[in-house]
């Protein structure tokens, strides 16, 4: 069965530092992987998507994330968090006839 | 293209109403989803459809909730009658037929539902 762990539910970063938000997967095979975003009062966007191709996978809005099989991980980083950034962000794996969420992890950058 | 689009975006409805939510997904997309998100709690499965069938309902809490998606375009949850731990955000998603990997969903807005 397929499922995702992450590992902080809220996260503080000043404006213009990096941003790491981990995610753990559990899978029994070479999984597809996601990162969707809700800003406040908005529905999920897609952030980026790792689907068996380069394991560094860059997405939307200077977002990027690196699938580690040996750690089973797929954290998302951005190397200067913008105030915009504050938001929900869920990791997220397909199986079966769903995709299966992480809990969530709130952003909040600081002025 | 448009995206998917849900209908309402809020609803507030007495204990032992009904309210039926509406989603349109992406034209072309065989697969549609929904996801409920209560209290801020987990994002969870409700049921997935391949065009107008019903792939797996698992999610589904109870008997008072039904989905249909007649024709494979638009899906309808009907929650009949409602009760307060029914509030929360009702998510609908679609995405293309699979062929190999998985396909990333498009989310709609989402419906808040509020039962008082």
């Amino acid at each position: 069965a397929q499922s995702v762990t992450q590992l902080d539910s809220h996260v503080s970063v000043s404006e213009g530092t990096p941003v790491l938000l981990r995610c753990n997967y559990s899978s029994s095979y070479s999984p597809s992987l996601f990162w969707y975003v809700q800003h406040p009062n908005k529905g999920l966007q897609l952030l980026l998507k790792y689907t068996s191709a380069a394991t560094l996978v860059k997405g939307i809005n200077g977002f990027e994330a690196e699938f580690k099989k040996s750690e089973t991980s797929f954290h998302l980083t951005k190397p200067s968090a913008h105030m915009s950034d504050a938001a929900e962000y869920f990791c997220v794996v397909p199986g079966g006839n769903q995709f299966y969420f992480g809990t969530g992890t709130s952003l909040t950058v600081i002025p | 293209e448009a995206g998917v689009t849900q209908f309402p975006s809020h609803s507030v409805i007495e204990k032992g109403q009904t309210v039926t939510l509406r989603c349109d997904p992406i034209s072309g997309h065989d697969n549609l989803y929904w996801y409920r998100r209560v209290m801020g709690k987990e994002i969870k499965f409700l049921l997935h459809f391949v065009k107008e069938s019903k792939q797996d309902e698992s999610g589904m809490p109870n008997n008072r909730f039904l989905a249909e998606r007649t024709g494979g375009t638009y899906s309808t949850l009907k929650v009949q009658p409602a009760e307060l731990e029914d509030s929360g955000v009702y998510f609908c998603a679609s995405s293309r037929k699979r062929q190999g990997a998985y396909t990333e969903a498009f989310f709609g807005q989402g419906t808040r539902l509020t039962v008082v």
